[in-house]
């Protein structure tokens, strides 16, 4: 069955860096787009970034530009999220996503990240 | 595009229809032809699911009580017969450009 697992989250300090990573099985990992979106504490859903199945086109949020990169390793079953230059908003659970009909189909548990010195 | 549910909270009796509305500020229709508007339920400290795409499509495993509709800038899930298992939020999204966006989320309480 479509599994996704995201890691990495923490507690971080304000301009400081943080990977997570979302591991996918079940399917084939190459066939599909990804997203990543977050959901502040007792907030909704806000959509960070997207990758197509191969890499090769990348697109983010505009809260997120120029501070966030999204990837993937094919070869691994593996997505990523680079996340630099932290800021307390930035505070909140990452689920990555699966994208299929133009819809994010399945989702992982998620992964908490805290901006706090 | 900015996404907007009504109503924000929806206080439903068991057994009961419930209907949640979307409206975008500009019409999801895509350059390819279809409209990607998706349906997902969010029940307290779990993930979100997906229950509808592309408008009226029901995702694998979801309940036939649940149907979405709607077209251009206005969409409408609704729930025929509420159950308990329903309660939680639910956003409307689109993906018909970057960045995709959410509605606030519409909570729905048992009476």
């Amino acid at each position: 069955q479509v599994q996704l697992v995201e890691s990495g989250g923490g507690v971080v300090q304000p301009g400081r860096s943080l990977r997570l990573s979302c591991a996918a099985s079940g399917f084939t990992f190459s066939g599909y787009a990804f997203h990543w979106v977050r959901q502040a504490p007792g907030r909704g859903l806000e959509w960070v970034a997207i990758i197509s199945y191969d890499g090769s086109n990348k697109y983010y949020a505009d809260s997120v530009t120029g501070r966030f990169t999204i990837s993937r390793d094919n070869s691994y079953n593996t997505l990523y999220l680079q996340m630099n230059s932290l800021r307390a908003e930035d505070t909140a659970v990452y689920y990555c996503a699966r994208r299929d009909n133009g819809s994010p189909d399945y989702w992982g548990q998620g992964t908490l990240v805290t901006v706090s010195s | 595009i900015v996404m907007t549910q009504t109503p924000l909270s929806s206080p439903v009796t068991l057994g009961q229809p419930a209907s949640i509305s979307c409206r975008s500020s500009q019409s999801l229709v895509h350059s390819d032809g279809n409209t990607y508007l998706s349906w997902l339920h969010q029940r307290p400290g779990q993930p979100p699911r997906l229950l509808i795409y592309k408008i009226s499509n029901r995702f694998s495993g979801v309940p036939e009580r649940f149907s979405g509709s709607g077209t251009g800038t206005d969409f409408t899930l609704k729930i025929s017969r509420v159950e308990a298992e329903d309660v939680g939020v639910y956003y409307c999204m689109h993906a018909t450009q970057i960045p995709h966006t959410f509605g606030q989320g519409t909570k729905l309480e048992i009476k």
